[in-house]
């Protein structure tokens, strides 16, 4: 089974302090990981994945097998980095790797 | 531009009547998925399809229903509305693999 778990529901920071969006993951095979954002009364949108390894918004977020983790991070935040960001999991024993899994979101506040 | 549309926007229907939520893509992908996001639970799958005549169950079917007769449509059917099914539904579609998903602006049903 495939599974993703945000431990923290709200995050609250200050501008211009670090964050750090904790995910960890458990499957069984190799899979693929993504951050999706989701601004206020708006859809999800993809953020970052894993596979391309690049850096957006300021956003970046290392694979850490050993640790099964994904954690998404900023060195300093920003007023419009205020948003639900969830972590997903792209794996599955059938369908080659189709199925989408989501972690419960964590509600990023950044206070001025 | 491809997209992704759901409809209604909003609904409200009473206890026990059956509901239809509309789910539409022109990204021609194999792959589309139904969630419920609810505080707490995060996104939740409820059912989702690999190609046309395919449906499979996620982790919260019980209840719903969904048929794929084209590529571009995955109807979601509430068979008997219940007010625990009161929440927000967002409907996604992706290529195969490890790509990116792209969302519907989600439906907000409300069963009184």
């Amino acid at each position: 089974a495939q599974r993703v778990t945000q431990p923290e529901k709200l995050l609250s920071v200050f501008k211009g302090a670090p964050v750090e969006l904790k995910c960890n993951y458990s499957y069984s095979g190799s899979p693929e990981l993504f951050w999706y954002v989701q601004y206020s009364r708006q859809r999800l949108q993809l953020l970052l994945r894993h596979i391309s390894r690049e850096s957006i918004k300021g956003f970046t977020a290392d694979l850490n097998k050993g640790e099964t983790s994904f954690h998404l991070k900023k060195p300093f935040a920003q007023e419009e980095d205020s948003a639900m960001y969830y972590c997903a999991l792209s794996g599955g024993l059938t369908g080659g790797g189709n199925k989408l899994t989501f972690g419960t979101g964590t509600q990023l506040k950044v206070e001025l | 531009d491809a997209e992704i549309t759901q409809s209604p926007r909003h609904k409200i229907t009473e206890t026990g009547r059956q509901v239809t939520l509309a789910c539409h893509q022109t990204w021609n992908h194999n792959n589309m998925f139904w969630y419920r996001q609810d505080l707490g639970h995060g996104l939740r799958l409820i059912h989702y399809s690999y190609g046309v005549q395919d449906t499979n169950k996620g982790e919260v079917s019980d209840g719903y229903s969904v048929s794929r007769s084209n590529t571009e449509d995955l109807p979601l059917t509430l068979e008997s509305a219940a007010s625990s099914q009161t929440s927000v539904y967002f409907c996604a579609s992706k290529a195969g693999g490890h790509t990116e998903a792209f969302f519907g602006q989600g439906t907000r049903l409300t069963v009184v």
